[in-house]
Formats: structure tokens, C-alpha cells, sequence
């Protein structure tokens, strides 16, 4: 059964400053990978997400995550972060098994908090 | 752009009744799924439907809970007789066919038991 840990569950930065949030998972084969955000009273949003080929991929708001097979990773990162950026963040993983309506299963979260 | 939407947004209800929820998928896609999301917690999957019946379900998903798609364009959760732990965001997702496993989420519905 496939699995996300995401290790930090709250961390402040400063205006400006950039950004990396950790996901790890595990899963027996490569694959789909997604980061979601969830502002508060709101519901999920699909920032970016990792299906096949180039290992960096870019997503909405300027955030990028990195596919890693050898860590198991997929980190999100944004080079400068706006007191906007202040949510909840998801790592989730989904299965390749065709033949199945294949579920997400979801991190912890990590929620992002922005000073000014 | 097409979007999974969901009522209603805040279902209040007392313990033992019955309540359904409502969502209404992105019009082309076939494949659709109910998870929750307990307040400060994450996000967790419940049931999965395709081909009008249920593909899998998590331990969550027991016999207080049904899906069912009663025509061509809804989709709705009921849970029989409500408990007190069964307070939460309740989140619709679909995704189309073949299309990697990129799920659209509706804005939730957030359910209370008294």
C-alpha cells in the first residue's frame, strides 16, 4: 500500500524568502505524484503535479516540486514566498494499476505561515 | 472552466439522522470519489466509483455509508444514521479516464453532527 509522510508540520517563513516543503513516499513502482493547497474553510487546489518524464515540473502560483526516485521525494519548492502563500499543503501520491479508479492517499500537511 | 461542485456547503444535523450529500462531477469524466477530512487532520480516502458501482472503499467507508449516481449528471454520499465522529469536510473528486489519476476536488462540504 502506498504511503506519504510529510515530516514538517508547520513552518514559518519570511516574505520573500524561499521555500522547500519535504514529501516522502512509498509506493512499489513509480508514481503519480501531486502537492495541493488548502486555504483555510476552502478546499483542495492542484498546484503542480508528476505523472512521467522531466523530473522538474512547474506548477501554478510559481511553486515547482522535484521528482527524486532514488529518495523517494517529490519536494515542493517556491524561490520567493508571498504572505499570499500562507495554507495548508499536500503531498499526495495515486497508483498506476489500470483497471482500478485508483484513490490519492495524503500527507499530514504542513501548513505555511508568512510574516511579513 | 468546468469544476466539480458540491452542496450543500454546511450540512448541520443531530446524531441518528440521515443525510446525503451532493455533488456534481465534471460533466466527461467517469471516474468519481468521496473522501473526508477531520477537522486538522488529513485528507482521507472513503470510496471510489466507476461504472456505476463502487471500485474500492476504505475501512472508513462501512455500512452507515452509500454511494450512488441516480442519473447522468450527480453523485451523492449518504450516510445513514450520523455519529458524532462522522463531523467533517466532506470532498467530491473526479478525474476523466486515461488521463494519469489528476482528480478534481469540489470545494467540500462540511458536515456537523450534534
Amino acid at each position: 500500500a502506498q504511503s506519504v509522510t510529510q515530516p514538517d508540520i508547520h513552518i514559518t517563513v519570511s516574505e520573500g524568502a524561499s521555500l522547500e516543503l519535504r514529501c516522502n513516499y512509498s509506493y512499489g513502482a513509480t508514481p503519480y505524484l501531486f502537492w495541493y493547497v488548502q486555504s483555510p474553510g476552502q478546499g483542495l487546489q492542484l498546484l503542480l503535479k508528476y505523472f512521467s518524464g522531466d523530473t522538474l515540473v512547474q506548477g501554478i502560483k510559481g511553486f515547482e516540486a522535484e521528482f527524486k526516485r532514488s529518495q523517494s521525494s517529490f519536494n515542493l519548492r517556491k524561490p520567493s514566498v508571498h504572505w499570499s502563500d500562507a495554507a495548508e499543503y499536500f503531498c499526495a501520491v495515486g497508483t498506476r494499476n489500470t483497471g482500478t479508479a485508483s484513490k490519492l492517499t495524503f500527507g499530514t500537511g504542513t501548513r505555511l505561515q508568512v510574516t511579513l | 472552466e468546468p469544476e466539480v461542485t458540491q452542496t450543500p456547503s454546511h450540512q448541520v444535523t443531530q446524531m441518528g439522522q440521515e443525510v446525503i450529500l451532493r455533488c456534481v462531477p465534471i460533466s466527461n469524466h467517469l471516474y468519481f470519489y468521496w473522501y473526508r477530512q477531520i477537522l486538522g487532520q488529513k485528507v482521507e480516502f472513503l470510496v471510489s466509483f466507476y461504472n456505476n458501482e463502487i471500485s474500492e472503499k476504505s475501512e472508513i467507508f462501512d455500512d452507515q455509508f452509500s454511494v450512488e449516481r441516480p442519473d447522468g449528471s450527480n453523485f451523492t454520499l449518504k450516510i445513514r444514521s450520523t455519529k458524532l465522529e462522522d463531523s467533517a469536510m466532506y470532498f467530491c473528486a473526479s478525474r476523466q479516464e486515461n488521463v494519469g489519476n489528476e482528480q478534481f476536488f469540489g470545494p467540500g462540504t462540511r458536515l456537523t453532527v450534534l
